[in-house]
């Protein structure tokens, strides 16, 4: 079956400590995005990419990065400059029907 | 800012009761489209609307797209303990987004049984 595949799905993390979220998806989709969702809150986008090799700033990228080497991933770090990383994670990918965006189950990193 | 704006922020209902959540934009908007987390869950894809006016149903729930394109809403009638869960509505052709979509803040839902 087709989707999203995100790991881990649980994430602990040393204050200091980079770390790395999977997302890897099998829907042929070009564009993935990555979300952040706080504690009954929203969700904000963090980095988008619509083709290979390229990717964009969402409204909260400070403290993050990304890459884009292949189309089925899209691998994100969260760096030691992001000061408050205890989150939920969520990716997303966005296919032929635009604005429809398949969600992975997420990962929910923490701060120890 | 917030440029799509849910309300209520938290519903409480009694199962079997009829509710309904709006999504208001000050900008028109080229489409909607609404999404469901369950506790703990991911966001799913539920319906997208694209015309002025236009409403579509599936089973329990109505999607309505306001006549001027600024605003939504979702109609449940006899509410289900399944209902519980966060909605979001998700617009496009907010101008500084670009071409991507902005989440509202979500109404979350919560059923007395």
């Amino acid at each position: 079956d087709g989707g999203i595949t995100q790991s881990p799905k649980y994430l602990f993390r040393k204050e200091g400590q980079n770390v790395t979220l999977s997302c890897e998806q099998n829907l042929n989709h070009d564009a993935m995005y990555w979300y952040r969702q706080d504690p009954g809150q929203g969700l904000r986008l963090i980095y988008y990419s619509q083709i290979v090799n390229d990717f964009q700033k969402g409204d909260i990228a400070e403290g993050y990065s990304v890459s884009r080497e292949k189309k089925e991933s899209f691998p994100l770090t969260v760096t030691s400059a992001q000061k408050n990383p205890t989150a939920f994670y969520l990716c997303a990918s966005e296919g032929d029907r635009a604005f429809v965006y398949t969600f992975g189950s997420g990962t929910r990193l923490t701060v120890v | 800012g917030q440029q799509v704006m849910q309300i209520p922020q938290y519903q409480h209902v009694q199962e079997g009761e009829d509710f309904t959540t709006y999504c208001n934009s000050s900008t028109t908007l080229s489409n909607i489209q609404w999404y469901k987390q369950r506790p703990g869950g991911h966001p799913v894809f539920l319906i997208q609307l694209v015309k002025s006016g236009e409403v579509k149903k599936q089973k329990r729930l109505t999607f309505q797209f306001g006549e001027a394109k600024k605003n939504s809403s979702l109609h449940i009638t006899a509410t289900q303990t399944t209902d519980v869960g966060t909605y979001f509505c998700a617009a496009d052709g907010i101008k500084a987004a670009g071409n991507k979509l902005t989440f509202g803040g979500g109404t979350r839902v919560l059923v007395k049984p």
